[in-house]
């Protein structure tokens, strides 16, 4: 079982959809845990860190669930802009970093 | 810098050839992790310095592969005798902290093995 999973998808939606990816972690000993955001042959950028409590920025709402070991996240009011690869970051141990493979959302107007 | 700053950004190399690539991170960033990104595939972990400490290399693929950090400063990630399967992006990033505040990527070097 890998480390962390996600589903590669694509997820294909429309302009101004509602769309939610999860991801699994094997590891209850992970700490910390982020979404990145990854455009086509772009590097990963930081979207949002999660935290136990849920957070939101803007249109983004992140969620942990430790005791079922998965955190979420939810986009509301999709744009175009929104369409890339969404990875999953967990970090064990205070310095090991885990990446998901990713889940790719296409978003059409 | 203002950002990861990683060099070549592309590098072509013959089968067989050593290469080295660099990343020159944030300043003050304590952390810097090496990962691969093959094409269409996820971030693969290769290796992760932290200070002075000694570098987790649990990641590097075989002893072909290698890593050097003196301190907080650049980082040189050498490949002897490449083969083709070693064609990836190599992707740098650093960290304020031990990853508990994120980490800040380079553009990457890409590197194709003919």
């Amino acid at each position: 079982r890998k480390e962390v999973e996600q589903d590669p998808g694509p997820f294909n939606v429309p302009e101004g959809a509602t769309v939610a990816f999860n991801c699994t972690y094997s590891n209850s000993a992970s700490q910390s845990f982020f979404w990145y955001r990854q455009d086509c042959r772009k590097e990963p950028k930081l979207l949002m860190s999660v935290y136990s409590s849920g957070n939101e920025d803007g249109r983004f709402t992140a969620q942990l669930n430790r005791a079922s070991q998965y955190i979420s996240l939810l986009i509301r009011d999709s744009k175009l802009s929104d369409s890339a690869t969404y990875l999953c970051v967990v970090t064990i141990g205070g310095f090991k970093t885990i990446f998901g493979a990713g889940t790719r959302l296409f978003v059409k107007a | 810098g203002a950002g990861v700053s990683q060099s070549p950004s592309n590098k072509v190399t013959e089968k067989g050839k050593d290469v080295e690539l660099r990343c020159d991170p944030i300043s003050g960033h304590t952390a810097l992790y090496w990962y691969r990104q093959r094409l269409g595939q996820g971030l693969e972990f290769l290796i992760y310095f932290q200070g002075n400490s000694a570098p987790d290399k649990s990641g590097l693929p075989s002893d072909r592969f290698s890593a050097e950090r003196t301190g907080e400063s650049v980082s040189t990630l050498t490949i002897q005798r490449t083969q083709q399967e070693d064609s990836a992006v190599y992707l740098c990033a650093s960290s304020p902290r031990t990853g508990s505040a994120g980490y800040t990527f380079g553009s990457g070097t890409r590197l194709t093995v003919v």
